[in-house]
């Protein structure tokens, strides 16, 4: 089966300037999950969809992150307006049960903004 | 909170030596752990977890883990590392319906 596939791959923009990141999870995996790594930090927990539903948004740092999932397929994560402290990676994963099976990751996304 | 400790940030290890990466996890309830790999311009792999049962848990890559619940630990182990075992390894634990990740270690092997 395919996995996991994030994109775009690298993202540099400057800072004011929106960024938009999509994740195409497994075929069939309701629950889809975001998560962030800035440089030198853990992996930190972004937010939940259970199909087009956020189950659980409470890793989303501020109001310049929105993150839509229209028809329980794809979701997007949308940073506007980007700011230097932003920079990461943005990892997207999914899985068909419950989270103690354990998740499938996707590449990630390396953000930049400069 | 549940939350996970790696004690090591970077483990410098000869080849065909053995190595241990440590994690150490705080919680008051049942715990789901897990291990994961990122390899070098890859996404996470999942090397092994704990969810119940035998407290020797065997993973990919000849990689194995022992979930001690006295000592809250569930450290990582290879009795053998070859080059391509370089790589990042994060620990996690599930709370509250989430992946919650340790800091992250970084095996560099030599050869």
């Amino acid at each position: 089966e395919a996995g996991v596939t994030q994109f775009p791959s690298h993202s540099v923009i400057e800072k004011g300037q929106t960024v938009t990141l999509r994740c195409d999870p497994i075929s069939g995996h309701d629950n889809l999950y975001w998560y962030r790594r800035v440089m030198g930090k853990e992996i930190k927990f972004l937010l939940h969809f259970v199909k087009e539903s956020k189950q659980d948004e409470s890793g989303m740092p501020n109001n310049r992150f929105l993150a839509e999932r229209t028809g329980g397929t794809y979701s997007t994560l949308k940073v506007q307006p980007a700011e230097l402290e932003d920079s990461g990676v943005y990892f997207c994963a999914s899985s068909f049960r419950t989270a103690s099976y354990g998740y499938t990751f996707g590449s990630g996304t390396r953000l930049t903004v400069v | 909170a549940q939350s996970v400790t790696q004690l090591d940030s970077q483990v410098p290890v000869f080849e065909e030596a053995p190595v241990e990466l440590r994690c150490n996890y705080s919680s008051s309830v049942s715990v789901y752990l897990f291990w994961y790999v990122q390899y070098p311009n890859q996404g996470l792999q999942l090397l092994l977890k704990y969810l119940s049962g035998s407290t020797l848990v065997k993973g990919i890559n000849g990689f194995e883990a022992e979930f001690n619940k006295s000592q809250t630990s569930f450290h990582l182990r290879k009795p053998s590392v070859h080059i391509s075992d370089t790589a990042e390894y994060f620990c996690a634990v599930i709370a509250g319906g989430k992946l919650i990740f340790g800091q992250g270690t970084e095996l560099s092997v030599k050869p």
